[in-house]
């Protein structure tokens, strides 16, 4: 069964330093989405993609995160200077279509920011 | 502001009884609602979605119910199994692209 890929599965990284999260979506899937969740709280919202544009963001998604489909196949995160609030897994996902439609995530990746 | 509700408590049931899992949510219009499972560690999964003209949907052990105008859905599983022991989430549509899910309820299946 086709899934979403997530690499690496934890990462550690300094306060201030920038760190890229990757994920390969489901190879037909259209729209594609990071969500976070902090340890103990709910699953959150980031952004949402297609056709090489945010749909959609959250106000957790500042100027300090950025979203990049580099290539046919791999979606990234970037955190351009992490803070200590930054640590929580982080969860891409995709989808066939839009709205009411189910998504499939990803395994997650857990960063912690020291 | 629009809010998805669900008991934070954990359900503590024994297995082969029907588990009975809450959402409420307010200042929502939903087409429609889902319902994703999520193990500790690992990202959430899709179970179930009900339509708002649908009163009620079911896979397997698992049924959904949805009545838009009490602004509630249940989720049940019947004839639980420790199997079933994870943390079940309401999710709705707040934006075109934006899927917002709730806390969750933790379910516990002892044998």
């Amino acid at each position: 069964e086709p899934e979403v890929t997530q690499t690496p599965s934890h990462q550690v990284t300094q306060m201030g330093q920038e760190v890229i999260l990757r994920c390969v979506p489901i190879s037909n899937h259209l729209y594609f989405y990071w969500y976070r969740q902090i340890l103990g709280q709910k699953v959150e919202f980031l952004v949402s993609f297609y056709n090489n544009e945010i749909s959609e963001k959250s106000e957790i998604f500042d100027d300090q995160f950025s979203v990049e489909r580099p290539d046919g196949s791999n979606f990234t995160l970037k955190i351009r200077s992490t803070k200590l609030e930054d640590s929580a897994m982080y969860f891409c996902a995709s989808s066939e279509q839009v709205f009411n439609e189910k998504l499939f995530f990803g395994s997650g990746t857990q960063l912690s920011v020291l | 502001s629009q809010k998805i509700e669900q008991n934070s408590e954990a359900l503590n049931i024994q297995e082969g009884k029907t588990a009975t899992l809450t959402c409420n949510y307010t200042n929502y219009s939903p087409a429609y609602l889902q319902w994703y499972r999520q193990d500790p560690g690992r990202g959430p999964v899709f179970l179930l979605l009900i339509r708002e003209n649908e009163k009620e949907k079911r896979k397997e052990r698992l049924k959904v119910t949805f009545d838009t105008t009490l602004k509630q859905s249940l989720f049940h599983i019947t004839a639980s199994q420790p199997a079933d022991s994870a943390t079940y989430l309401c999710a709705l549509y707040s934006g075109y692209s934006t899927l917002t899910f709730g806390k969750g309820t933790m379910l516990l299946v002892s044998p």
